[in-house]
């Protein structure tokens, strides 16, 4: 089956600080890449799509400014939590599509902890 | 936006016994809908997927089943064994919209 990665794994950053989050296809061209957020206790709740080469489609209540997200290839994207606070710590999963559209395919997650 | 609760809901059962998972989703034009198993810090993994035109579909040891008139999905799990412990989502989709996911069950299995 299709491979979605995520670098890093578990990342602690200062609050005020930025960070990075990638996501990787691993062995197809993902023309549309989607990002969620869970927290503890919680389910999955999309945060934004993305298809390459375009600007991400934001939901509602997420901040595109905070939240910068880039997806300049098929098979990478990434998530930027700018000026990170506390409230922002959580379980950050891409998901990725490819040209068939129809599956979707998660990545393990990215734990940010925000101090 | 989804409401959500500070507890997920936890079904207990025997090992050997069989699971049964329930869903009720939202989107009446929903038409492709996925279980996944999540296991503590790691992502969703893809357990069994059914399309609108059907209403039942069976897997290895799981059956999903989909009950469009009262827009009801369930999960049933064979036998369940102690690996099958973890949280259990349905999510939804219409067309090539992104997946949304259900609140999510947590599956306690006790030896």
């Amino acid at each position: 089956g299709a491979v979605v990665s995520q670098h890093p794994s578990r990342v602690i950053c200062k609050s005020g600080t930025s960070v990075k989050i990638e996501c990787r296809s691993l062995d197809f061209q993902a023309t549309t890449m989607f990002w969620y957020r869970q927290f503890p206790k919680q389910s999955l709740m999309l945060m934004a799509t993305s298809n390459e080469g375009s600007k991400a489609t934001y939901e509602q209540g997420v901040e595109k400014d905070k939240f910068l997200i880039n997806h300049a290839s098929l098979t990478l994207s990434t998530l930027t939590v700018t000026s990170a606070h506390p409230e922002d710590s959580s379980f950050y999963i891409c998901s990725a599509s490819g040209p068939a559209a129809y599956e979707q395919y998660f990545g393990p997650g990215t734990r940010l902890t925000v101090t | 936006g989804e409401s959500v609760g500070l507890h997920l809901p936890t079904l207990s059962v025997q090992e050997g016994d069989n699971s049964i998972i329930n869903c009720a989703y939202s989107n009446s034009a929903s038409d492709y809908f996925i279980w996944y198993k999540q296991e503590s810090g790691k992502g969703p993994q893809f357990i069994i997927d059914i399309r609108s035109n059907m209403d039942k579909r069976q897997g290895q040891r799981v059956t999903v089943l989909l009950n469009k008139t009262v827009k009801h999905l369930s999960l049933q799990i064979a036998a369940t064994q102690p690996g099958d412990s973890a949280v259990y989502f349905c999510a939804e989709r219409r067309g090539n919209t992104p997946l949304v996911f259900g609140k999510g069950t947590r599956l306690s299995v006790i030896a």
